[in-house]
């Protein structure tokens, strides 16, 4: 089946720890994003890809990092320095080019102690 | 700043009731408009969405939404709900047509009692 792939489902890390979230996709699409999804404000956009190896920053890339050296492929790293990283993370993908609809995957819930 | 702006955030509903959620977005120029959905423990899927064309769109599962440029809004409707309509739903918007980026609405919850 095609679709995205986000693991894992639930990851629990100490403060302080950098923290790695998968996302793979066989859909062939060209560009992928990695949304925040916190109560009462909708997904915001914290970095996006419209091809292999290149990356832009989102509204909310503070904190965050990404690579995309894969077209299948585009982790997120949440790093030290995001001072909030409690929350549900979104990665989706769109065939690029202009306006599409996104394919989401199931999300990664990362909860930080 | 662009900006998604739903104006419920919590709907309560008997089944059969209809349903109307507003959505407004600020930008000025071209727009691609979406409403998705998410069903509990499931992940974010499109209910509908405008690019152009006629303004009145119609999506999955009985629902339609109508683009009225003047108002800048895009309002998801369903004649009649039932219980599996329980879900949260976001309305998105598309300004920037090179790029498939999104800006979401807060989302609205819906729970449609049996």
């Amino acid at each position: 089946d095609g679709g995205i792939t986000q693991s894992p489902k639930y990851l629990f890390r100490k403060e302080g720890q950098n923290v790695t979230l998968s996302c793979e996709q066989n859909l062939n699409h060209d560009a992928m994003y990695w949304y925040r999804q916190d109560p009462g404000q909708g997904l915001r956009l914290i970095y996006y890809s419209q091809i292999v190896n290149d990356f832009q920053k989102g509204d909310i890339a503070e904190g965050y990092s990404v690579s995309r050296e894969k077209k299948e492929s585009f982790p997120l790293t949440v790093t030290s320095a995001q001072k909030n990283p409690t929350a549900f993370y979104l990665c989706a993908s769109s065939s690029g080019g202009g306006p599409t609809e996104a394919f989401f995957g199931q999300g990664t819930r990362l909860t930080v102690v | 700043a662009q900006s998604v702006s739903q104006h419920n955030h919590h709907v309560i509903l008997s089944e059969a009731a209809s349903l109307e959620l507003g959505c407004n977005y600020s930008y000025g120029g071209t727009v691609n408009l979406f409403w998705y959905v998410q069903y509990p423990g499931q992940h974010l899927q499109l209910l509908l969405k405008y690019f152009s064309g006629d303004p009145l769109v119609k999506g999955i599962k009985g629902f339609e939404a109508e683009f009225i440029k003047s108002k800048f809004s895009f309002n998801l409707r369903k004649p009649s709900v039932q219980w599996s309509d329980t879900a949260e739903y976001f309305c998105a918007v598309n300004a920037q047509s090179n790029t498939g980026k999104l800006i979401f609405g807060q989302g609205t919850t819906l729970q449609v009692k049996p």
